[in-house]
């Protein structure tokens, strides 16, 4: 059974570099065909997605953010990870990871880490 | 950009049909997907490729889509199924883009 697990600090200061890891087990991130990805829940707000990536190291990022964000894998460890730049209140959510199921038509989100709250604060 | 509209709240009574829509520009080009958010725990996906339920999704949630909306359909709603829904939707064309909607809030009073 697939598994993914968030690990970082809850805790970020404003302006400062958000970082996150997802560990996966159960499976390879070098399966062919899965963009890992990113998705996040602030407090009274629904769920944004924030970016994903290929094994290979190619990226797709949501446009709002994509200027902050940089994504990377690292096969070696089974591991990809997040790092969301100059923080700010807003950026206080629950991060997930996540790892989509897509066709050539459409992708949908089939396993899910638990989430992991930071929480940006001086 | 593309934005997915969704109505902030739901209400419904115990056994009846609860509809949550999600609205985009020509939506019924692009394949809707519904997930379950319940308090601390992780989206659950009930439907995918508009109509489709994954294993272990109970058959009384359904969906559909056609013209500009997208419609998760709950009957014989349950206190149980009380949660945020979120429609998704993907753009693979010329920007690659994952969306959501803002999420319903349904509620079973």
């Amino acid at each position: 059974q697939l598994q993914l697990q968030e690990s970082g600090p809850g805790l970020v200061k404003p302006s400062e570099t958000l970082s996150l890891t997802c560990t996966v087990s159960g499976g390879s991130i070098s399966s062919s065909g899965y963009f890992w990805g990113w998705i996040r829940q602030s407090p009274g707000r629904g769920l944004e997605w924030i970016g994903s990536i290929y094994y290979s190291g190619t990226t797709h990022y949501n446009p709002s953010l994509k200027s902050r964000v940089t994504i990377s894998v690292d096969t070696s460890k089974n591991q990809f990870s997040l790092k969301l730049s100059s923080v700010t209140a807003a950026d206080t959510a629950i991060y997930y990871c996540a790892r989509p199921y897509n066709t050539a038509w459409y992708l949908l989100w089939d396993y899910w880490g638990r989430g992991t709250l930071v929480t940006v604060s001086s | 950009s593309y934005e997915l509209t969704q109505p902030p709240s739901v209400s419904v009574s115990p056994g009846q049909t609860a509809r949550i829509t999600c609205s985009g520009d020509e939506l019924r080009h692009k394949y809707a997907s519904w997930y379950q958010r319940k308090p601390g725990q992780s989206p659950v996906l009930v439907i995918y490729q508009d109509t489709k339920r994954p294993p272990g999704i109970p058959d009384r949630f359904s969906g559909s889509n056609s013209g500009n909306t997208a419609t998760l359909t709950i009957s014989g709603t349950q206190a149980t199924d009380e949660a945020d829904y979120y429609c998704q939707a993907w753009d693979s064309s010329s920007t690659w883009e994952v969306l959501f909607g803002g999420g319903t809030n349904l509620t079973v009073v």
